[in-house]
């Protein structure tokens, strides 16, 4: 079945940092990718998708790259704010999920930014 | 603006006494689903529906049903509640098979079973 790899938080960086969080992911057919965000105490957001190899989606300085030679979908931004303090989902639906719509998610990555 | 509407946002009740989490949504969409959310599993599917009157098991059904009767309406019913039912549960819809389709979430409701 699908499955999807997060790297494991937290992630702790100083404002205006660099940052990743790696995904990886399994699939058995060809799937769309997504980003999905949740601030403290809200529910999810859509970050960022992409539906093809090569891919790239972005959305408020945020930017993932559809890999499908490494199955990855790393995310990354080049300078963090306190804001962006959140848990990070990656997550994939393939065809199988009923026609993409289920997602199969990761574990979830949190990210804390400190001034 | 479009929404997918969960309530209540947070319940804490018993063991055993029955409870409905309702959820609604206002973009006329075919599938909607149940997730739940627990530390360290990420979000797991507990149950599914392709349109009125046709759902299926998630990954995690167990402790759960769900009824379709109306598009927009799907509950989320627990019988008899369990403590390893305490999560945070997102409702979710979308219109339906497509490359690229956005999935809905709703905000969320924490659920607390003592």
């Amino acid at each position: 079945g699908d499955s999807v790899t997060q790297m494991e938080g937290p992630v702790t960086l100083s404002e205006e940092a660099f940052l990743t969080i790696n995904c990886t992911y399994t699939a058995t057919g060809y799937p769309s990718l997504f980003w999905y965000v949740q601030y403290p105490g809200e529910g999810l957001q859509l970050l960022l998708k992409a539906t093809k190899a090569d891919d790239k989606g972005s959305n408020k300085g945020f930017e993932a790259t559809y890999r499908k030679e490494t199955t990855s979908f790393h995310l990354e931004k080049g300078s963090v704010q306190v804001s962006d303090s959140a848990v990070y989902f990656c997550a994939l639906s393939d065809p199988g999920d009923m026609g993409y719509s289920t997602l199969t998610f990761g574990k979830g990555t949190m990210l804390l930014v400190s001034p | 603006e479009a929404q997918v509407t969960q309530n209540p946002r947070y319940l804490i009740t018993v063991t055993g006494k029955k409870l409905t989490v309702t959820c609604s949504q206002n973009m006329n969409h075919e599938y909607m689903s149940w997730y739940r959310q627990d530390p360290g599993l990420g979000l797991r599917q507990i149950y599914y529906s392709m349109n009125v009157e046709v759902t299926d098991k998630g990954d995690v059904p167990e402790g759960y049903k769900v009824s379709r009767k109306e598009k927009r309406n799907f509950p989320l019913i627990l019988e008899s509640p369990s403590p390893n039912q305490t999560s945070l549960y997102f409702c979710a819809s979308s219109f339906g098979p497509g490359l690229g389709n956005t999935i809905y979430f709703g905000e969320g409701s924490w659920l607390t079973v003592v």
